[in-house]
């Protein structure tokens, strides 16, 4: 158990709809990450908060919004989704500096059917 | 991002050591390198990391170049469950600090 929590772990919905992705980080960790996995993809790099605030973007579309709250956990927006969207969505936590370790959830599987 | 080079896949007969190349030639000296594993459908998994001199835990080994430029993770008895996909990552300076996964190795351990 890494400590970082996902919910929900499966999610089906229809193209064009709406959905948010829950994490939960590791206790006292104020840095969130959060990564797409197609299948068969590698993992990439969507958005990082640290303690509430946007610290790093990657390839986040603009139908896709985040935000880190008071008590650090975060959400992942998903909107008018297509079906290329379905991928594993992965969180992360770490402490702030690179020479500490990042602990990934076991992610939201999301299918866009 | 600074970039590291992995082979795509390789192979290893279960109960022998494993030794998994990772060049990084680009590294500055403030770069961590961290390498995470993924087993398949699970989130990426921390292996080790480490800056400039071998690092031991109760993983892994990791040897470290001395210009650095170069480092190699060690598994030291390999069973079917260490089979994942492995990455080498640099973590760089703060405020940048997000790991940037590549392709990886592909490790795959014959019974």
């Amino acid at each position: 158990d890494s400590g970082v929590t996902q919910t929900p772990k499966h999610l089906i919905t229809a193209t064009g709809q709406r959905v948010t992705l829950r994490c939960s980080p590791r206790s006292g960790d104020l840095s969130v990450y959060w990564y797409q996995q197609s299948l068969d993809q590698g993992l990439q790099f969507l958005i990082q908060y640290y303690n509430g605030e946007e610290r790093a973007k990657g390839n986040i579309l603009e139908r896709f919004s985040a935000q880190q709250f008071p008590d650090l956990h975060s959400e992942l927006n998903l909107s008018s989704l297509e079906l290329g969207d379905s991928a594993l969505y992965f969180c992360a936590s770490s402490g702030q500096l690179q020479n500490t370790e990042a602990f990934f959830g076991q992610g939201t599987r999301l299918t866009v059917v | 991002d600074a970039k590291t080079t992995q082979p795509n896949s390789m192979e290893s007969n279960e109960e022998e050591p494993v030794h998994l190349p990772c060049n990084h030639s680009t590294i500055s000296g403030t770069d961590y390198i961290h390498w995470y594993r993924q087993l398949p459908s699970q989130g990426p998994e921390y292996v080790i990391h480490g800056l400039t001199s071998n690092v031991n835990n109760r993983m892994a080994s990791l040897a470290i170049a001395e210009d650095r430029k170069s480092s190699t993770l060690i598994l030291h008895r390999a069973t079917l469950r260490d089979a994942a996909v492995y990455y080498c990552i640099l973590r760089v300076d703060f405020g940048n600090e997000k790991l940037t996964f590549g392709t990886g190795t592909r490790l795959t351990i014959i019974p």
